[in-house]
């Protein structure tokens, strides 16, 4: 069965550094987004992408976030100077439609 | 602010029997409603949708909408140890945002 697959599954960082996080969408879905969720908190919507560009995004991903489809297989997000409350775990999903969405494993984020 | 609201639990429920997990949201312009699984520190995991009200089954699990209570539930019938998760309700709320409950905690006892 399709998965969704992220790396690393865990990264630690220093605050201030810059972070790109990796993900491979199913193959034939065209819908990818980015969620996180702090330790002990609710899943929180990031990002979506449709078609090369942001369809929408939340409050969260400000200046410091972007996201990028660099081929036709990886769509990455980039946190360019990380913070300590950055610290989360980061979910990729995808989406053949707008509807139904599919999670990866996630990576674990650690900020110091 | 668009909520989508569950009790956090935990739901205690005998192997065998039927667990019920409940959820209301707030907006009542939602149309699509999802709920995930989620093992402790794995990722969610996408368990049943629907869009209609009504009951909509798959297996051993039962998803019921109640658009005009704003209220959606999941049933899972013969309950098994391997069903102890967090269960997440959630709401598409736009285009492509899904938002996303806090989740009940359930745990099957043998």
């Amino acid at each position: 069965e399709p998965e969704v697959t992220q790396t690393p599954s865990h990264q630690v960082t220093q605050m201030g550094q810059e972070v790109i996080l990796r993900c491979v969408p199913i193959s034939n879905h065209l819908y990818f987004y980015w969620y996180r969720q702090i330790l002990g908190q609710k899943v929180e919507f990031l990002v979506s992408f449709y078609n090369n560009e942001i369809s929408e995004k939340s409050e969260i991903f400000d200046d410091q976030f972007s996201v990028e489809r660099p081929d036709g297989s990886n769509f990455t997000l980039k946190i360019r100077s990380t913070k300590l409350e950055d610290s989360a775990m980061y979910f990729c999903a995808s989406s053949a439609d707008s509807y139904e969405q599919y999670f990866g494993p996630g990576t674990r984020l650690t900020v110091t | 602010q668009k909520e989508v609201e569950q009790n956090s639990g935990p739901l205690s429920v005998p192997e065998g029997a039927i667990a019920s997990l409940n959820c209301t949201y707030s907006d009542r312009g939602s149309q699509s409603f999802f709920w995930y699984r989620q093992y402790s520190g794995k990722s969610p995991e996408l368990i049943m949708f629907i869009y209609s009200n009504g009951d909509k089954e798959d297996g051993r699990f039962t998803a019921q909408l109640n658009k005009a209570s704003q209220y959606v539930s999941l049933l899972i019938r013969d309950s098994q140890p391997s069903d102890s998760a967090t269960y997440l309700c959630a709401v598409r709320s736009s285009a492509s945002k899904i938002i996303f409950g806090s989740g009940t905690r359930l745990s099957i006892r043998p």
